[in-house]
């Protein structure tokens, strides 16, 4: 069954840091490029970061950048995406998803987790 | 960057109904678009990419028109399992931005 499991979520202060992960299975992760996309409670869909099927890749929202750093694990039996999230603010208090892309660099969001909350606050 | 705007930003209606919800992208993305549809606590399901292609298990009901910067998703005879948000995405270039949502609510 192709399927991704979050983790990491969790209560954080304002200025602290997280690690979100996204544990892939069912399909091959190494061929595919990856994505975050978080949901502020009552709000849209709002994109986070994406990465290469390579790794070599990487793209942020300006919401973002210089703040969070996507990574992927593409070892056999490691087959996990990152968030790691820096300087956190209340603003990115919100369920985050991990997603499939359809394509190596590029594509549709095809296969979507579960989602794990994130909340900033003190 | 690219930005999505959906209209109608909710619509009431009835079983049975055609239903349109329109997106338009602020510049050119070719067909690079995809619809999504996202009910309370659940993730985001993907309906249709390139524009017009229908993901795989999507009821034909749903479908999808145009290209370069205005689209459209058609809901032909509306279901209740049909009431959810629904969102189109950019996915021509990063950032990969949504439109707002549309929500369909039963009238």
């Amino acid at each position: 069954e192709v399927q991704l499991v979050e983790s990491g979520g969790g209560l954080v202060q304002p200025g602290g840091s997280l690690r979100l992960a996204c544990a892939a299975s069912g399909f091959t992760f190494s061929n595919y490029a990856m994505s975050w996309v978080r949901q502020a409670p009552g709000k849209g869909l709002e994109w986070v970061s994406g990465i290469s099927s390579s790794g070599d890749t990487t793209y942020y929202a300006d919401a973002v950048k210089g703040r969070f750093v996507i990574s992927r694990d593409n070892s056999e039996n490691t087959f996990t995406l990152y968030l790691q999230m820096n300087s956190l603010r209340a603003e990115d208090t919100a369920v985050y998803y991990c997603a499939k892309l359809r394509g190596s660099d590029r594509g549709a969001f095809d296969i979507w987790g579960q989602g794990t909350m994130v909340t900033v606050s003190s | 960057d690219i930005q999505m705007t959906q209209s109608p930003s909710s619509l009431s209606a009835s079983v049975g109904d055609r239903v349109t919800i329109t997106c338009r992208a602020s510049q050119g993305i070719s067909n690079y678009l995809a619809w999504y549809q996202q009910k309370p606590g659940k993730a985001p399901k993907l309906l249709i990419y390139g524009a017009y292609t229908l993901q795989s298990g999507v009821p034909p009901r749903f479908s999808g028109s145009g290209s370069g910067t205005d689209f459209t998703l058609t809901i032909s005879s509306l279901q209740p399992e049909d009431l959810a948000t629904y969102y189109c995405q950019n996915y021509r270039s990063a950032p990969w931005t949504f439109g707002q949502g549309t929500k369909v609510e039963s009238k």
